[in-house]
């Protein structure tokens, strides 16, 4: 059984640059959520997708968006980084979109400077 | 507006020395409660789920337990490798078909040799 992966590991972009952060859920997953995190503090939510559809929103802003595939794969895009969008970010797979005993993948440091 | 606390923030105990971690949660409808190991750089680690109070859940030194209002995480007879964040979160009822889950900031666990 293949766990959730996330690439890359870590990043560094200008502020003002777009960037795609990637996740490959775990199979026979087909929910996938993204969580943003700060240093020292837990995961905030941004989105979830269930069959290729978002399926909530947390409280981001719209140049934060996402999509996902056919395969149950993911991307997070964000457009005009800030500096306050330094964070790991974190890809989360379940089986149904109940959520519960979502597998989180390793996360993606991104760092803008 | 639906919360998640964690207390202590950091918690420093000697080998073999058991305690609790609390999480208090306000939350207009709980489906469910969420406990998480997460260490440094990586995604948090799914370890319980409790849907009801007095509902009890144990794993090797680490048992959870739940009430109307909290959460305990007890840890009995400590050992270094249990070093982490643990992380409690909740996930609310009426979000429709979105399952969004609110986490706490964590508690960093140290123990020491």
């Amino acid at each position: 059984e293949t766990g959730v992966t996330q690439s890359p590991t870590h990043l560094i972009k200008t502020r003002g640059q777009q960037v795609t952060l990637r996740c490959s859920s775990q199979s026979g997953h087909n929910t996938v959520s993204w969580y943003q995190q700060a240093l020292g503090q837990g995961p905030q939510f941004i989105f979830q997708y269930y069959r290729e559809e978002e399926n909530g929103r947390g409280n981001f802003p719209p140049r934060f968006s996402g999509l996902q595939f056919p395969n149950y794969s993911s991307e997070l895009n964000v457009n005009a980084l800030e500096l306050d969008d330094s964070a790991l970010y974190l890809c989360a797979s379940s089986p149904r979109d109940r959520g519960y005993g979502y597998t989180f993948g390793s996360g993606t440091r991104l760092t803008v400077v | 507006e639906d919360q998640v606390t964690q207390s202590p923030e950091a918690l420093r105990l000697q080998e073999g020395e058991s305690s609790s971690l609390n999480c208090s949660y306000t939350v207009s409808g709980l489906r469910g409660l969420f406990w998480y190991r997460q260490d440094p750089g990586k995604g948090p680690e799914f370890l319980f789920t409790l849907y009801s109070a007095g509902e009890e859940k144990e794993k090797e030194r680490l048992k959870a337990t739940l009430t109307k209002k909290e959460s305990f995480l007890h840890i009995t007879a400590p050992k270094p490798e249990d070093s982490a964040t643990y992380l409690c979160a909740v996930q609310a009822e009426g979000y429709s078909s979105a399952s969004k889950i609110i986490f706490g900031s964590g508690t960093r666990l140290s123990i020491r040799p």
